[in-house]
């Protein structure tokens, strides 16, 4: 079955740049989501389509994808920014796919 | 505005069916390309989606649990129901139903969730 794979927890300073990537089969050849969870919240859609930014995030949050890979970059990092965020696609045999989520912290 | 709103029991005993209700506001799933999902996320872990339904009532389920799973709408009540049945304790997570963006495949709004729990 198809898996999307990320790293457990990825550390940052503040007003740094975090990366965070997520790779699988599936990325190849359908789009990645990301999402932003806050403990005790509902998830929150950073970045569609790879590249693309919803209304309301701010513009430090990037996505790009290449080959297998997709990656969310969040430019000068904030305290705000610590989360957890996971990365999302569709297969054909199993329609939606999450990755196992990434602990994003700002020392 | 466009919310979705998850309720149900918070605690179930295990072997019985779960019936979780999404209603929601802001949108019609009589539209084209409209959907809702359902997602959940065990204490501490991922999320892990559950099922969708489209507006022309096609159905979509998580391989694994296509047996357990049953996915229904009421659109002259703006609601989604997902039935699972034979819980069991590893069932126990935070519920939440979603909207997927019309062609950007993304889940672009979510309900608060509903946890629940499943003793055994």
């Amino acid at each position: 079955s198809y898996d999307l794979t990320q790293p457990p927890s990825v550390s940052v300073s503040p007003g740094q740049t975090a990366s965070i990537i997520c790779s699988g089969e599936i990325v190849d050849n359908k789009h990645a989501s990301w999402y932003q969870q806050r403990p005790g919240q509902s998830p929150v859609l950073v970045i569609y389509q790879d590249t693309k930014r919803p209304s309301g995030i701010p513009e430090r949050f990037s996505g790009s994808s290449s080959g297998n890979t997709a990656t969310l970059t969040i430019s000068g990092t904030q305290a705000m920014d610590e989360a957890d965020y996971y990365c999302q696609a569709w297969a054909t045999t199993t329609d939606v796919i999450f990755g196992g989520g990434t602990k994003l912290t700002v020392l | 505005q466009i919310t979705l709103k998850e309720s149900g029991p918070a605690l179930v005993k295990s072997t019985q069916t779960l019936t979780l209700t999404c209603t929601f506001s802001g949108f019609s799933l009589t539209t084209y390309g409209v959907g809702v999902g359902w997602i959940r996320q065990p204490p501490g872990k991922a999320l892990e989606w559950l099922a969708l339904i489209y507006w022309d009532d096609d159905k979509r389920y998580r391989p694994s649990l296509k047996n357990r799973l049953t996915i229904a709408k009421d659109t002259s009540k703006n609601e989604v129901v997902l039935t699972m049945t034979k819980m069991d304790p590893v069932d126990t997570a935070t519920y939440y139903c979603a909207r997927p963006g019309t062609g950007t495949g993304a889940f672009d709004i979510w309900g608060q969730g509903t946890l629940v729990t499943v003793s055994s």
